[in-house]
């Protein structure tokens, strides 16, 4: 199994530029989230889905969009990027919401806003 | 609001010897669950071990343990017998509801051989 593929793993833009991280999970997990990782900070989350069709925000939404169409895909949406966007983005899935599931994290993706 | 407070940003360790990383967190959830994840240069995301907060026992994995003390509010990490592949950056992290986790802000472990 592939796990949590994010893709891709480094990417620079140009302020307002839009840009989709994309994120897929092949173990049918049910839950998925993004999280950020800025320096001496842990990471935060953004938005998350407990299922297909189903998302809402997290601690730091602004800017961000996403979307669940699929079980498989959790896609990251900048609509005009910043530079106080620029940071490290895990994508994590989960069997359920249940809190007490671990989590399974994608590699990263390193993004720059020039 | 939940809080997890890292104190140590940096810790170092001898090979083959024992170190303790500290985590406090704030709630008023009853229940809930507390993780630690290793972060190597890697960039992964490594789960270590998990404690549910109902359970009294503190959870063990090989040479991690922790030492959790609910009405303190303290979950700590204990890594024996270190070695150099443990050498990483140490998230601790709270989860409830949605499994929507909530992270320290890191403990940077140096393993010196």
């Amino acid at each position: 199994n592939a796990g949590v593929t994010q893709t891709p793993k480094f990417q620079v833009l140009k302020t307002g530029q839009s840009m989709t991280l994309q994120c897929a999970q092949d173990m049918n997990h049910e839950y998925m989230s993004w999280y950020r990782q800025d320096p001496g900070m842990g990471l935060r989350l953004i938005h998350y889905s407990v299922g297909a069709g189903i998302t809402d925000q997290g601690e730091v939404p602004n800017g961000y969009n996403v979307s669940r169409s699929t079980t498989e895909d959790f896609p990251l949406r900048l609509l005009s990027a910043a530079p106080s966007q620029t940071s490290v983005y895990f994508c994590a899935s989960s069997y359920s919401s249940g809190f007490n599931q671990p989590q399974h994290f994608g590699d990263g993706t390193r993004l720059s806003i020039l | 609001a939940q809080t997890v407070t890292q104190s140590q940003p940096e810790m170092s360790v001898q090979e083959a010897e024992t170190v303790t990383l500290s985590c406090t967190y704030d709630t008023s959830e009853s229940d809930y669950y507390l993780f630690w994840y290793k972060q190597p240069p890697s960039r992964q995301m490594i789960l270590v071990i998990r404690q549910e907060a109902y359970k009294q026992q503190n959870a063990t994995e090989n040479r991690f343990s922790v030492n959790f003390q609910k009405a303190a509010k303290s979950f700590s990490l204990k890594i024996s017998d270190s070695q150099l592949g443990d050498a990483a950056m140490y998230f601790c992290a709270y989860s409830t509801g949605a499994n929507n986790l909530f992270f320290g802000t890191g403990t940077r472990l140096t393993v010196i051989p």
